[in-house]
C-alpha cells in the first residue's frame, strides 16, 4: 500500500495564495483520483476538491486542485485566502484494491 | 436534501464492540458507495472500510479486517458499522460518508473505550 504525505501545517495571511501538497510514496499519483476535504474544528468534513480538480457545487473558485507526476503529487491551491479557509485539509485517494488512504491532514493558519 | 444521520455517542468497555448505525435520505440508498471512516481525538482521518448497499459487498481496511463488519438494511436505508474487541486506542469520532468523492457525511458518532 502506499501512504499520502501532506505538511504538518501551513500558514499565510489573508488575501494571498497558499498551496497545500500531498505527495504519494510508491505507484503514480495518476492512478487513482485524488480528494480534498476541509474540516473546522468540531465538524465533520466537507469536500472541496474531486477527481483531481473538480470542484463541487457550492464551493468557490477561490479553491483549485491539481496532480504532478513529476513530483508524484497532487496539491490544493487555495487564492484570494479568507479567515474562514482557517481548518484542517486532508487529501484522499484510493488503492489498486479501492481502499481508501487519507494523507495525516494540514492545519492552515490565516494570520 | 441529501444526508447522513448517525446513532449517538456510546461508551464501551474494553473487550466489548460497538455497533453504530447511519441512515440515508435525500438520495437512493443503492447508489453510492457507504464508507466508515474514523477520527482518534487530534488526530487524522482514517479509513476503515466500505459497504455498496446495492449487493452488500465490502471492502475493509486491512488494519481492521478482523475486527470490523458493515453491513446494511436496504428497506430502512441504513448502514452499519460494528467494531469488536475494543480497545482504548479505538476512542474516536465514527462517521458514515457517501460516494467515491464522500460528498456527504454523517455527523459524526463518538464511541469512548474504557476499562
Amino acid at each position: 500500500n502506499f501512504m499520502l504525505t501532506q505538511p504538518h501545517s501551513v500558514s499565510e495571511s489573508p488575501g494571498k495564495t497558499v498551496t497545500i501538497s500531498c505527495t504519494r510514496s510508491s505507484g503514480s499519483i495518476a492512478s487513482n483520483y485524488v480528494q480534498w476535504y476541509q474540516q473546522r474544528p468540531g465538524s465533520s468534513p466537507t469536500t472541496v476538491i474531486y477527481e483531481d480538480n473538480q470542484r463541487p457545487s457550492g464551493v468557490p473558485d477561490r479553491f483549485s486542485g491539481s496532480i504532478d507526476s513529476s513530483s508524484n503529487s497532487a496539491s490544493l491551491t487555495i487564492s484570494g485566502l479568507k479567515t474562514e479557509d482557517e481548518a484542517d485539509y486532508y487529501c484522499q485517494s484510493y488503492d489498486s484494491s479501492n481502499r481508501g488512504v487519507f494523507g495525516g491532514g494540514t492545519k492552515l493558519t490565516v494570520l | 436534501q441529501m444526508q447522513l444521520v448517525q446513532s449517538g455517542a456510546e461508551v464501551k468497555k474494553t473487550g466489548s464492540s460497538v455497533k453504530v448505525s447511519c441512515k440515508a435520505s435525500g438520495y437512493t440508498f443503492t447508489y453510492r458507495y457507504l464508507h466508515w471512516v474514523r477520527q482518534a481525538p487530534g488526530q487524522a482521518l482514517e479509513w476503515m472500510g466500505w459497504i455498496t448497499p446495492f449487493n452488500g459487498n465490502t471492502n475493509y481496511a486491512q488494519k481492521f479486517q478482523d475486527r470490523v463488519t458493515i453491513t446494511r438494511d436496504r428497506s430502512m436505508s441504513t448502514a452499519y458499522m460494528e467494531l469488536s474487541s475494543l480497545r482504548s486506542e479505538d476512542t474516536a469520532m465514527y462517521y458514515c460518508a457517501s460516494g467515491d468523492a464522500f460528498d456527504i457525511w454523517g455527523q459524526g458518532t463518538m464511541v469512548t473505550v474504557s476499562s
